[in-house]
């Protein structure tokens, strides 16, 4: 079945760590996206990439990192200058397009502890 | 900027009766429009979209909206809700980007139906 993956499902962290989620989709989906969800604010556009090695800034870029060395993959790393990380991650993917649905991998829940 | 502003945070609704989630854009440009489903713990699944053509869009489980461009609205209904119909809703814009597309969400209504 095609779709998309996110690992882990849940994921604590200590004040000063760097952690990374994964994202991992078989739709042969060339655009690839981060949002992060925070309870009464919907979801917000952390990067997005159209292809392989470019990936952009969306609204809430400081304290994240990515990377697209494989068109299945984009993972988001959390850095220790995020100053709230506690979140619901979501990844999503559609095909490059000017109206393609985007596809919501199932998310990631991150705890800072 | 465009943004979407769903007006409701929460619905309560009781079983079989029926729904209406309103939600609200500015944009100066082309619309596309919508609506997102996420039960608890998990990713968002699309309900429904409108690109182009007829205004009443329908969707899966019995959903539908309406896109009016006068009033900037395209609200989601539903005649008759189930249980299985609890869960937090979300209305999106698309915008082009640099030759991507970016999707800005509402703040998402939560519907929560009693027996």
């Amino acid at each position: 079945d095609g779709g998309i993956t996110q690992s882990p499902k849940y994921l604590f962290r200590k004040e000063g760590q760097n952690v990374t989620l994964s994202c991992e989709q078989n739709l042969n989906h060339d655009a690839m996206y981060w949002y992060r969800q925070d309870p009464g604010q919907g979801l917000r556009l952390i990067y997005y990439s159209q292809i392989v090695n470019d990936f952009q800034k969306g609204d809430i870029a400081e304290g994240y990192s990515v990377s697209r060395e494989k068109k299945e993959s984009f993972p988001l790393t959390v850095t220790s200058a995020q100053k709230n990380p506690t979140a619901f991650y979501l990844c999503a993917s559609s095909v490059t397009g000017s109206t393609d649905t985007q596809y919501f991998g199932p998310g990631t829940r991150l705890t800072v502890l | 900027a465009q943004s979407v502003t769903q007006l409701d945070s929460q619905v309560p609704v009781f079983e079989e009766a029926p729904v209406e989630l309103r939600c609200n854009y500015s944009s100066s440009v082309s619309v596309y429009l919508f609506w997102y489903v996420q039960y608890p713990n998990q990713g968002l699944q699309l309900l429904l979209k409108y690109l182009s053509g007829s205004t009443l869009v329908k969707g899966i489980n019995g959903f539908e909206a309406e896109f009016n461009k006068s009033q900037t609205s395209f609200h989601l209904r539903k005649p008759s809700v189930h249980i299985s119909d609890t869960a937090e809703y979300f209305c999106a814009v698309l915008i082009g980007i640099q030759g991507a597309q970016k999707l800005v969400f509402g703040q998402g209504t939560r519907l929560t139906i009693n027996p």
